[in-house]
């Protein structure tokens, strides 16, 4: 079935860095999701994207979070700085009009 | 505001049970409800979905759903289950006139041999 990609799969970085976490959608998918997901458990949404906007997020979305997809490139997630409280796995999900999501397998971010 | 309760946070049955995991969700509007498969350290898989038509909805591997109105759920059943569906469940529900998707809790499956 289609795929989304997820780059990196884990990263460990030192708190108040910056992470830049990517995705790649599945190619004619037009909207775009992130959600935060801790120790296997609830699935909570941070945001979604269409159009090359932001349509809507959720409390969990900080103002040291930001999310973009340039000319079509990958779809982004970037955190900045980071904090102890934003380890987690991070994931990426996709759709056509519909509510189907395409998940990638995750980035898992260990802040440290 | 959509919300979706899945009330059981662990299931466990022996290989060839069947099982039914359950899903509540408040809404009154029109909407979508999914379930979906998390397999541990993978991300989640579509199921499954109802969103009008046939209140039983059948998925992959012998998965089927049934919506009720009445009670406001969407019970995901599966008649012989086999130790490969040892995974987390997760049911979602999402307003048919926005994209914005809400997960419940998630059921962890352990199907024993």
């Amino acid at each position: 079935g289609p795929k989304v990609l997820q780059i990196p799969s884990h990263q460990i970085i030192d708190m108040g860095q910056m992470v830049t976490l990517n995705c790649d959608p599945v190619s004619n998918h037009l909207y775009f999701y992130w959600y935060k997901q801790i120790l296997g458990q609830q699935m909570e949404f941070l945001v979604n994207f269409y159009n090359g906007k932001v349509m809507e997020k959720s409390k969990l979305f900080k103002d040291q979070f930001s999310v973009e997809r340039p000319d079509g490139s990958y779809f982004t997630l970037k955190i900045q700085p980071t904090a102890l409280e934003d380890s987690a796995v991070y994931f990426c999900a996709s759709s056509l009009p519909g509510n189907t999501l395409y998940f990638g397998e995750g980035s898992r971010l260990i802040v440290v | 505001t959509q919300t979706v309760s899945q009330s059981d946070a662990h299931v466990t049955v022996f290989e060839g049970d069947s099982v039914e995991l359950r899903c509540n969700y408040s809404y009154g509007g029109s909407i979508y409800l999914s379930w979906y498969i998390q397999h541990h350290g993978h991300g989640l898989q579509f199921l499954l979905k109802y969103y009008s038509g046939n209140p039983v909805v059948q998925g992959v591997n012998g998965f089927e759903a049934e919506f009720s109105k009445s009670d406001s759920s969407f019970h995901l059943r599966k008649a012989s289950v086999h130790w490969s569906d040892s995974a987390v469940y997760f049911c979602a529900v999402s307003a048919s006139d926005n994209n914005r998707i809400f997960f419940g809790d998630g059921t962890q499956l352990v199907v024993k041999p």
